[in-house]
């Protein structure tokens, strides 16, 4: 079936470590995108890409990285200088001319 | 991407339409209304879109005002399934940019 899939669904991580989120899809989608959602809020963008090597800062970049070295992979890395790193983590896709966005079942990162 | 307002939450009556307004006063020509859906601890799920024209697919309708600058998407009869956050989106259609969120409005279905 195609889809985007996110893994894993639950992650445990200690205070200090970095951590790496991943998202795949099938989709041959362009464009993929990444999400924090906090209790009871909505979704904020962390990074996007368009293409293949090359991506851009969403709204609350800091403290993350990604790398989108081939088409169907965005991981997500959750780095040590993310301060609150504890939420509820979206990846999306689209094609880039499609309208509609495909979103994964995402990750729920607890740093304890 | 033009910004827009939902209430907070609201309550449905299984069996019921459900209305859940959105104001997007500063749309401009080209951009497209969205709506998605959130069921709790899940991704979101693409409901519907129109441009200026009223849209029906088998999950909701959407009426957009003449003027463009709301719109409500109905479920004609809502189920317990449909309890979930709703997000309304205002964006240009197509390129890969920037998908933003707001908020949301929180429907509650109850039997």
């Amino acid at each position: 079936d195609g889809g985007i899939t996110q893994s894993p669904k639950y992650l445990f991580r200690k205070e200090g470590q970095n951590v790496t989120l991943s998202c795949e899809q099938n989709l041959n989608h362009d464009a993929m995108y990444w999400y924090r959602q906090d209790p009871g809020q909505g979704l904020r963008l962390i990074y996007y890409s368009q293409i293949v090597n090359d991506f851009q800062k969403g709204d609350i970049a800091e403290g993350y990285s990604v790398s989108r070295e081939k088409k169907e992979s965005f991981p997500l890395t959750v780095t040590s200088a993310q301060k609150n790193p504890t939420a509820f983590y979206l990846c999306a896709s689209r094609d880039r001319e499609n309208t509609e966005a495909f979103f994964g079942q995402g990750t729920r990162l607890t740093v304890v | 991407d033009a910004k827009t307002t939902q209430p907070p939450s609201m309550d449905c009556a299984e069996g019921r339409a459900a209305n859940l307004p959105c104001n997007h006063s500063t749309i401009s020509g080209n951009e497209y209304v969205y709506w998605y859906r959130q069921i709790h601890s899940q991704g979101p799920q693409y409901i519907i879109h129109g441009l200026k024209n009223n849209e029906t697919n088998e999950m909701a309708s959407l009426i957009i005002t003449e003027d463009r600058k709301s719109s409500t998407l109905i479920l004609p009869h809502a189920t317990l399934r449909d309890t979930a956050v709703y997000y309304c989106i205002v964006r240009v259609r197509g390129a890969g940019n920037m998908l933003t969120f707001g908020g949301g409005t929180r429907l509650m279905v109850k039997p």
